[in-house]
């Protein structure tokens, strides 16, 4: 069983559309998160919600909307893509801050 | 401020051979320190994780790192490298539960025949 799913695995699309990738975590984790992966495999983090509650928004722009129904899933939803937002995007879980993080296998972003 | 630098973007050894992976920290806290393991489309596995306690970590496929204060550095190693160690290695810092995991730049491992 995949412990950290997200969907879909790649998504190509146009400027100035919007698109979601869904996120889910079946290991009873109270944190997740969304980390951006660029072209030169520099990662940073997005977003983090404890408890769906968001606790980290680091400095992304207001395109970017988070959404965590429960604590099992957060979703990511990008208005109006941009060139810019290719990257590979990945979700990840934890039980509690500064504690390991479990990945998924991540979603390639390609804006044309 | 916090930082994780990697002082090399590329490592070749081959097979057999030890394997180095350097990592130099910055931070005004205790740190934890991490080091990742990514294969080719795939996420980020753990390899291992330092928390205060032992300064000697051990991992999981036989890696180890030791955190060395006085010089800040995190360095990740291996007495004999497989052919299935090939992957990108990023190390990671986090601080005061933040949950805020800061990565270096990665380093790609290869490892020849």
């Amino acid at each position: 069983d995949t412990a950290v799913s997200q969907t879909p695995k790649y998504l190509v699309t146009q400027m100035g559309n919007d698109k979601s990738i869904k996120c889910e975590q079946n290991l009873g984790h109270d944190t997740m998160y969304w980390y951006k992966q660029d072209s030169k495999k520099f990662l940073k983090i997005m977003f983090s919600y404890n408890n769906k509650e968001l606790i980290i928004n680091e400095t992304v722009p207001n395109r970017f909307s988070p959404k965590s129904p429960d604590k099992a899933h957060l979703n990511l939803h990008i208005n109006s893509l941009e060139l810019g937002d290719s990257a590979v995007y990945f979700c990840a879980s934890s039980q509690g801050q500064n504690e390991k993080l479990f990945f998924g296998s991540g979603t390639q972003l390609s804006v044309l | 401020a916090q930082s994780v630098t990697q002082l090399d973007s590329h490592v070749s050894v081959s097979e057999g051979t030890p394997v180095l992976l350097r990592c130099n920290y910055s931070s005004s806290y205790s740190p934890s320190l991490f080091w990742y393991v990514q294969h080719p489309n795939k996420g980020l596995q753990l390899l291992l994780k330092y928390t205060s306690a032992a300064t000697l970590v051990k991992g999981i496929n036989g890696f180890e790192a030791e955190f060395k204060k006085s010089e800040t550095s995190f360095h990740l190693t291996k007495p004999s490298a497989h052919m299935s160690d090939a992957a990108e290695y990023f190390c990671a810092l986090s601080w005061s539960n933040t949950g805020k995991l800061i990565f270096g730049q990665g380093t790609t491992l290869q490892v020849k025949p």
